[in-house]
């Protein structure tokens, strides 16, 4: 059974700080999307990751993933607070819906 | 955006109804999902669906049937609600052979009394 862990659940960072968030998963696989969801919103893409190796850039967001480690990275640099939202990674181990973490509330202060 | 619509998308009901939630695509996409969200869980997998007809049981598929008569058209019935039902639900798409992401509707919340 895929199971997909994200840590830190919760992080609170101040504004012009860079951090990562971590997505471990338990069984092979070379698919991993990220997305972001605003309050009472729904979840909008923001990276398709779909190689070892791959690494995708978008502002002040950078998703990487290495499929031997079975671990993806989402990094922020020089935080602003639009960025607060909750994140969540999805694996996909083919053949198999989506599996989901838990996500990571982000808070920007300032 | 990826043309899927979840209907309705507030909803209360008592305790002991049946409820119908419904998602429509109009991408063709194959594959469609009904996960739940709901504070600490993250989302989790209600049922899905990989053509009319076809659809197969997620982790937290008590109480919960769907029906997929239609491509378009992916249906999830509370046979009887309770409180533990109480959530928001969103209905997602996919289609593999793209390598693209799964889109997800705008969501349900659902509240039972």
């Amino acid at each position: 059974e895929l199971k997909v862990e994200q840590n830190p659940l919760f992080l609170s960072m101040q504004e012009g700080k860079n951090y990562t968030i971590y997505c471990n998963y338990s069984t092979t696989s070379d698919r991993l999307y990220w997305y972001r969801q605003d309050p009472g919103k729904s979840l909008e893409s923001l990276f398709v990751l779909l190689s070892n190796g791959a690494v995708k850039q978008e502002g002040r967001l950078m998703a990487s993933l290495d499929t031997k480690a079975r671990l993806s990275t989402l990094h922020i640099t020089a935080a602003v607070h639009d960025l607060s939202a909750t994140y969540f990674c999805a694996v996909d181990a083919g053949n198999t819906p989506l599996v989901f973490g838990k996500g990571t509330r982000l808070s920007v202060i300032a | 955006d990826a043309g899927i619509t979840q209907s309705p998308r507030h909803k209360v009901t008592e305790t002991g109804t049946p409820v119908t939630l419904r998602c429509h695509q109009t991408e063709n996409h194959r594959y469609m999902y009904w996960y739940r969200q709901d504070p600490g869980h993250g989302l989790r997998l209600i049922h899905y669906s990989y053509g009319v007809k076809d659809t197969d049981k997620g982790e937290v598929s008590d109480g919960y049937s769907v029906s997929r008569s239609k491509t378009e058209d992916f249906l999830l019935t509370l046979e009887s609600a309770t409180s533990s039902q109480t959530s928001v639900y969103f209905c997602a798409i996919s289609e593999p052979v793209d390598n693209t992401e799964a889109f997800f509707g705008q969501g349900t919340r659902l509240t039972v009394v």
